[in-house]
This record gives structure tokens, C-alpha cells and sequence, in this order.
């Protein structure tokens, strides 16, 4: 069946440094990933979302290329600030008639002075 | 910006009370959902509807009813609440299925002692 890993439950980097979240998936269909961030106390919000092969999308500063080779939908920034810390969580669109997201379980990213 | 809002934000009740969440969402969107997250678990479907009077089941549905009653609002139901059922519950609206992003509410905390 269709599912997200996140490999990393808790990210603590220095701010300014880079960062890179993984996530990876499987599913039979045509895959259509999304990354959401959630800051403390606030509802998720979608941050990008892509469904095309070796094409980088962006939005605001964090960068995901879907690499439908490796199964692979990474979440990337150059430079972390103190802004980012958040849970992000990876989403997969599933297969079949109803195409619900299936969340992946949230990397939490702490930035640190 | 999509608007969802939720209420109460907060709710506490004892094992074998009936709990109504509520959610309205004001952009005529036709799928609304309602989700539980949890640590460890991430967030996990437990009902969506794609217009008033529609109900489908989510992945975690045991223990919940949910009702459509117009397009704008979305109720989740606890008729027995148990402590299993505490935990932090969003509400979501969006467009369509698969590629559409999805707006969620503020969240409501609920406590079952």
C-alpha cells in the first residue's frame, strides 16, 4: 500500500547552517508529494507540493526536488533560522479513487542560537 | 487565505461523555475533513465529507461519528469519549482531492479523563 517515511523524528542544527529532511515514499500510482510545516501552537500550512520528476520547487527559501527513481521528496534550506523550527511533515497523495494524503509521521526541526 | 475555524479550542470531559466539535470553513470548498494527531502517530484521517449530507470514512473512524450539514460547517461527534480520544484535533477544508492543499483550522485540544 501507499505510505511516507520520515526518517528523523527530531533535527537540531546551529542557525545559519544547512539543513535536509528526508522523506520517502511508495505508492502504484502517479506520486503527487507535499511537504506542510506546523510552527508551535499553529495549524499545519502547506510549504510546497510537486508531482513533476527531477523538477526543484520552491517557497520561501526551502527546496524539494521529487525524484521519482529514488522514491524521494527531500526538504532542503541553505540556511536555517531561528524562524524554521517547526514540525514539517511529508504527504503522499494516495492511489486510487479517493487519493486521501497519507502523512508521514513529522521530522520536529529545533534551531538553535 | 482559505479561513477554517474550530471550536471549542480547548475541551475537557470524562470518560463516557459526549463531545461535538465543531469547524466551519468560509471558502466554499467542497472536502472537508477531520484529522487527530498525535506524537509518534503524526496526523491520521478520521472522517471527510465532499459536500452537505456526505460522510466517508477516514483511516481511524472507530469511536467517532462526523455530520455535513451544510457545505460551510463540519461537526465531530464523541458519544462515549474514552481516554484513548484525547488528543489534538484539526479540521481541514480544501477544493478538491489529490493535488489541492488542504487549510486547516487552529486545532482543538481535547482531554477525556
Amino acid at each position: 500500500g501507499d505510505s511516507v517515511t520520515q526518517t528523523e523524528g527530531l533535527v537540531t542544527l546551529t542557525k545559519g547552517l544547512p539543513v535536509m529532511l528526508n522523506c520517502t515514499y511508495q505508492t502504484t500510482y502517479s506520486p503527487f508529494l507535499f511537504w506542510y510545516v506546523q510552527h508551535l501552537n499553529e495549524a499545519p500550512k502547506l510549504l510546497l507540493k510537486s508531482s513533476t520528476d527531477n523538477k526543484r520547487t520552491e517557497h520561501q527559501g526551502f527546496y524539494a526536488t521529487l525524484h521519482k527513481s529514488s522514491s524521494s521528496f527531500h526538504l532542503q534550506k541553505s540556511s536555517v533560522q531561528l524562524s524554521d523550527s517547526a514540525l514539517y511533515f511529508c504527504a503522499l497523495r494516495g492511489s486510487g479513487n479517493t487519493r486521501k494524503l497519507i502523512f508521514g509521521l513529522g521530522t520536529t526541526l529545533q534551531v538553535q542560537p | 487565505e482559505a479561513a477554517v475555524t474550530q471550536s471549542p479550542r480547548n475541551k475537557v470531559t470524562v470518560t463516557g461523555g459526549n463531545v461535538t466539535l465543531s469547524c466551519r470553513q468560509t471558502n466554499s470548498h467542497n472536502y472537508m475533513y477531520w484529522y487527530r494527531q498525535d506524537t509518534g502517530h503524526g496526523l491520521r484521517l478520521i472522517h471527510y465529507s465532499y459536500g452537505a449530507g456526505n460522510l466517508q470514512i477516514g483511516d481511524v473512524p472507530d469511536g467517532y461519528k462526523a455530520t455535513r450539514t451544510t457545505q460551510e460547517d463540519f461537526f465531530l461527534l464523541l458519544e462515549l469519549a474514552s481516554p484513548s480520544q484525547t488528543s489534538l484535533y484539526f479540521c481541514a477544508s480544501s477544493a478538491g482531492l489529490g493535488a489541492e492543499t488542504l487549510y486547516f483550522g487552529s486545532g482543538t485540544r481535547l482531554t477525556v479523563l
